[in-house]
């Protein structure tokens, strides 16, 4: 049974660029949602995606965007990198648009130069 | 700032003691509490939840206490191991709101 796969797991970009970030739900989950951690800090809630549409989302600008195909995976965009963009992402997943008992990703470590 | 915090940023304790990790909460209307585990390099790992109408639930070597009226919430972990050894996050939300996590507490394992 895999568990929440992201990719890729580090990733170098200079500021102004763009990037792309991947998830795939864990089996049987359909919901998807997308976590900012900042060094020695807790992840911080940026968007969750179900049938395909955000549903909720976090205190994050509109560089922050997100899509979800029909079989279930995402992918997190950000534009305009800023230095402040560096950080670990973290993708969870669970069932029916829940927010209880995520099962979270390795995560994708990006790095703003 | 955050509704979740944690009373203490590092905790060290002795190979085969008990540890509790505490967290304070602000928001009096939060109905669900989990706990993570994260280690170096890895993503945040379930531990153990509890819905705010029950003040206690079990796991394997785990204990939550949860406390609404001074909104408190407590891991414990029984007789800990090497491989406890970890920074623990708790985290709430009310009524399917995305979860609010605290800043963490760092769990040192002395063999």
């Amino acid at each position: 049974d895999a568990g929440v796969t992201q990719s890729p797991t580090h990733l170098i970009k200079t500021r102004g660029q763009q990037v792309t970030l991947r998830c795939s739900p864990k089996s049987g989950h359909d919901t998807v949602s997308w976590y900012q951690q900042a060094l020695g800090q807790g992840p911080q809630f940026i968007f969750q995606y179900y049938e395909e549409e955000e549903r909720q989302r976090g205190n994050f600008p509109d560089r922050f965007s997100g899509h979800q195909f029909p079989n279930y995976s995402s992918e997190l965009n950000v534009n305009a990198l800023l230095l402040g963009d560096s950080a670990l992402y973290l993708c969870a997943s669970s069932f029916d648009g829940s927010n209880e008992k995520l099962f979270f990703g390795s995560g994708t470590q990006l790095s703003v130069l | 700032g955050e509704s979740v915090g944690l009373h203490l940023p590092t905790l060290s304790v002795q190979e085969g003691d008990n540890s509790i990790i505490n967290c304070a909460y602000s928001n009096s209307a939060s109905d669900y509490f989990i706990w993570y585990k994260q280690e170096s390099g890895k993503g945040p790992q379930f531990i153990i939840d509890i819905r705010s109408n029950m003040d206690k639930r079990q796991g394997q070597r785990v204990t939550v206490l949860l406390n609404k009226t001074v909104k408190h919430l407590s891991l414990q972990i029984a007789a800990t191991q090497p491989g406890d050894s970890a920074v623990y996050f708790c985290a709430e939300n009310s009524g399917n709101t995305p979860l609010v996590f605290g800043k963490g507490t760092r769990l040192s394992v002395i063999a």
